[in-house]
């Protein structure tokens, strides 16, 4: 397996402009997690989804962020409009929660500039 | 909901010696508790985790141990190598929110030679 997919990896942005990061989570995981990671607020968790249905957007910062799972296989975070303090690196991760393992397995993340 | 402090968050050690890092948890029903490693400009990476019926766990250098009562455990590596270099976050999880986890702030270990 290839492990968990996101794309792009950097993204540089102008402020006001739409940004969607993408991921793709490992096959057969029916949990999906976005997290923002920066130094001054370390890793926070923005949204999970399982099967596909949104658990706890708690964590999103403002109506500017959104994010959908329209199917096992895809997810998405849109921020519209970015502005700078969005520039952090975005974490996509999955997991398959059992009774043995509840391994969360991040993607190699899309580092965000707003300029 | 779950907070978790982590402490110290910044931790240099010298080749070979132990390294300790220190977390508590606030809700007594967390039931389980990963550590993640994350090297400079790469992803985390789980290196153990604990379940809340036991104790202590080992794997190699590593050991994790947990006090339910205190609601604190700790990730434990000895003869450290500068390879160990990198942030370890820990993490807990509870039943009553399935797959969430809550993680502490990350502690930067530097291993000197």
């Amino acid at each position: 397996d290839a492990g968990v997919i996101q794309s792009p990896r950097h993204e540089v942005t102008e402020m006001g402009q739409e940004v969607t990061l993408r991921c793709k989570p490992i096959s057969g995981h029916n949990s999906l997690f976005w997290y923002r990671q920066t130094m001054m607020r370390g890793l926070e968790l923005l949204i999970y989804f399982n099967n596909n249905v949104p658990i706890d957007d708690s964590g999103m910062p403002e109506d500017r962020f959104s994010a959908k799972m329209p199917n096992a296989s895809f997810s998405t975070l849109k921020i519209q409009p970015s502005e700078p303090r969005d520039s952090a690196v975005y974490f996509c991760a999955s997991s398959f929660p059992s009774g043995r393992t509840d391994t969360q397995y991040f993607g190699p993340g899309t580092r965000l500039t707003v300029l | 909901g779950e907070n978790v402090e982590q402490h110290p968050s910044t931790l240099s050690v010298q080749e070979g010696d132990s390294a300790v890092i220190k977390c508590t948890y606030s809700d007594s029903a967390s039931n389980y508790f990963p550590w993640y490693k994350q090297e400079l400009g790469k992803r985390p990476q789980l290196i153990i985790d604990i379940r809340s019926n036991v104790g202590e766990k080992k794997d190699q250098r590593i050991a994790v141990t947990l006090n339910k009562t205190a609601k604190h455990f700790s990730l434990h590596i000895t003869e450290t190598q500068p390879e160990d270099s990198a942030v370890y976050f820990c993490a807990a999880r509870n039943t009553g929110t399935a797959s969430k986890l809550t993680f502490g702030t990350g502690t930067r270990l530097q291993v000197t030679l």
